[in-house]
């Protein structure tokens, strides 16, 4: 079946610093990929997508490239904000018929000034 | 505000209770999805609907149930209520022609005590 998996966190970053987060997944065929969102006590944002292999999603500073030969969906941001603080969501659906999201467990950032 | 709206925003109630929540997706958005978040469980697919018709169930106990109308808006039921039932639920909205593209409201925070 389908799975993501993300690194653990939480990721404690200094504001303005280089941001990673990896993930990868496993699925039959191609997915599509996204990045959702989370701020404290809010529901979840998409944050970005890419629908096929080799497309770059971007969104408000932040990266993620779908990389078929890793099985990856890593997101990148060049300089962090302490405003960018949440729990950040990897996820894959079907690019067919009426598709689910399978999620990750989230990885939480947290940003210091 | 991603155009999904959710009620109520808070629920309290006893175990053995029955509560329901209340999603209105996206004007346009036919599909309705719920979703279960717990710190346990992570984020899990419940049930999902399109134009008032079941499409496809995840991990939805029997105690729990779910309809769309036919103005679109849906609702979940819980009943028999546990301890453990306690969680943010979810519903989300996708555009027709983009199923693999959700859109979050804001939950409903259920306390079952």
């Amino acid at each position: 079946g389908n799975s993501v998996t993300q690194m653990e966190g939480p990721v404690t970053l200094s504001e303005e610093a280089f941001l990673t987060i990896n993930c990868t997944y496993t699925a039959t065929g191609y997915p599509s990929l996204f990045w959702y969102v989370q701020y404290p006590g809010e529901g979840l944002q998409l944050l970005l997508k890419a629908t096929k292999a080799d497309d770059k999603g971007s969104n408000k500073g932040f990266e993620a490239t779908y990389r078929k030969e890793t099985t990856s969906f890593h997101l990148e941001k060049g300089s962090v904000q302490v405003s960018d603080s949440a729990v950040y969501f990897c996820a894959l659906s079907r690019n067919s018929g009426y598709s689910t999201l399978t999620f990750g467990k989230g990885t939480m950032l947290l940003v210091s000034p | 505000d991603s155009g999904v709206t959710q009620t109520p925003k808070h629920l309290i109630t006893a175990t053995g209770q029955r509560v329901t929540l209340r999603c209105s997706p996206r004007s346009g958005d036919l599909s309705v999805y719920w979703y279960q978040q717990s710190l346990d469980q992570g984020l899990q697919f419940l049930i999902h609907y399109y134009n008032g018709e079941e499409r496809a169930k995840g991990n939805i106990l029997e105690r729990f149930s779910a309809q769309q109308f036919p103005d679109l808006h849906s609702e979940l039921n819980l009943s028999s209520l546990e301890l453990g039932d306690s969680a943010l639920y979810f519903c989300a909205s996708s555009p027709i022609g983009a199923s693999y593209e959700q859109y979050f409201g804001p939950g409903t925070r259920l306390t079952v005590t």
